[in-house]
């Protein structure tokens, strides 16, 4: 069964300092890969996207991610962090010949002034 | 531009009131439109989701229920809550013409506490 792991609950990093969010999918094929944040008491909005190609992937606000077949994983980066990056983050994975998507459990993060 | 109107923002009902939130896309024709509920530190629950108009495949049997009138508009209704209905509910939608490769876009939510 598709299923996608996000191993941290919790991560807190100093202002400034790089991050590195980890997820880990489990699927057959090709996976479609997504990133998503969330502020307190709002809706998701996409970071990012993988589909094929290019393994390192740029998307908004600064961050990238990075598919990893071998290691089925897709790391979310970012080489400087700040306060506004407090949130909670998303992994979620598409499930090919289907309209449903898979997402992990969230990892949320503090960033320390 | 396309965007999602979710509705109410918050929303405090008591045990066995019917339940009805709204969900409306603008700026797109025949999206895939989705019900998510989200509870603290698990995620999100896909509920339903719909690929057309009169069209709802259901996920998780329960005492909600979809419907999509109009091809932008899907309604997330109970005819009698539940405590266990409280949490947060999301709307999403994807380009119709696609599958899971098209990123979903998720409304602002609407907070459910159930009394």
């Amino acid at each position: 069964a598709q299923s996608v792991t996000q191993p941290d609950i919790h991560i807190t990093v100093s202002e400034g300092a790089s991050l590195e969010l980890r997820c880990n999918y489990s699927y057959g094929a090709t996976p479609y890969l997504f990133w998503y944040v969330q502020s307190p008491g709002q809706g998701l909005q996409l970071l990012l996207k993988y589909f094929s190609g290019d393994t390192l992937v740029q998307g908004i606000k600064g961050f990238e991610a990075e598919f990893k077949r071998s290691q089925s994983s897709f790391n979310l980066r970012k080489p400087s962090v700040h306060w506004s990056d407090a949130a909670e983050y998303f992994c979620a994975v598409g499930a090919s010949g289907t309209y449903k998507y898979i997402f992990g459990t969230g990892t949320r993060l503090k960033v320390l002034a | 531009s396309q965007t999602i109107h979710q509705w109410p923002a918050t929303l405090v009902q008591p045990v066995g009131s019917p339940l009805s939130l709204e969900c409306t896309v603008e700026g797109t024709s025949n999206p895939n439109l989705y019900w998510y509920r989200q509870a603290a530190g698990r995620g999100l629950q896909l509920l339903f989701y719909s690929v057309g108009i009169g069209q709802i495949s259901s996920e998780v049997p329960q005492n909600l229920s979809a419907s999509r009138p109009q091809d932008r508009q899907f309604i997330l209704s109970s005819k009698k809550l539940l405590l266990s209905d409280s949490g947060f509910y999301l709307c999403a939608w994807s380009i119709g013409t696609g599958g899971s490769n098209q990123p979903q876009h998720f409304g602002d939510g609407t907070r459910l506490s159930i009394l």
